[in-house]
């Protein structure tokens, strides 16, 4: 099984900061890692494919980057409306796995 | 982007039985594999089973396997999860989602409460 460490775990940010999460597998995964983001009580979106491809209707202050073992959830110039808890997850082998999720608070 | 409705939670004895069901629409079901993912209160994303398109590939995580039985009806639009010999420890919010690119679709869940 495919292992995803993110960190940090949490992370308090002040809005119009600049913001980045990693995550790290424990095998080689090329590219086949996405990013989510969940909000208190909603279900989780989609909001980079495949590590760095962007998904129609999220804001372009998302974005991602990386390949193999080491990849990177990038939010600049942070709002408040993207607090939350971000997750990755892989999708290269079976069983597919997600990140234990790194929550952004706003200061 | 279409939508999917989870239905079927509820609370259920340690031991016991439940059948979760996801009603899919907006979408052409039967080219999408799907999947079951559950989230436990305050704790993580944990992916349960996968089916492929035409149902005939699934797959489980050990934690499950067994247990657990994902099945499918492309002329219903519909996807089910089968739950036997239920524990404390599978009790969480369980979501639908759809596998594209990512989990590109996602259910607003259905709680599961495993309690006596």
């Amino acid at each position: 099984e495919i292992v995803l460490t993110q960190s940090p775990d949490f992370q308090s940010v002040t809005p119009k900061e600049k913001v980045t999460v990693t995550c790290r597998a424990s095998q080689h995964i090329g590219s086949s890692l996405h990013w989510y983001q969940q909000k208190p009580d909603q279900s989780p979106n989609l909001l980079i494919k495949y590590a760095s491809q962007s998904i129609s209707g999220v804001p372009s202050r998302f974005s991602g980057s990386g390949s193999g073992t080491d990849f990177t959830l990038t939010i600049n110039s942070l709002e408040a409306e993207d607090a939350a808890t971000y997750y990755c997850h892989q999708s290269s082998s079976l069983p597919f796995t997600f990140g234990g999720g790194t929550k952004v608070e706003i200061k | 982007q279409g939508q999917l409705v989870e239905s079927g939670g509820g609370l259920v004895k340690p031991g016991g039985s439940l059948r979760l069901s996801c009603a899919a629409s907006g979408f052409t079901f039967s080219d999408y594999y799907m999947s079951w993912i559950r989230q436990a209160p305050g704790k993580g994303l944990e992916w349960v089973s996968y089916i492929s398109s035409s149902g005939s590939t699934k797959y489980y995580p050990d934690s499950v396997k067994g247990r657990f039985t994902i099945s499918r009806d492309n002329a219903k639009n519909s996807l089910y999860l089968q739950m036997n010999s239920l524990r404390a420890e599978d009790s969480a919010v369980y979501y639908c989602a759809r596998a594209g690119a990512g989990i590109d679709s996602w259910g607003q869940g259905t709680l599961v409460t495993v309690s006596s």
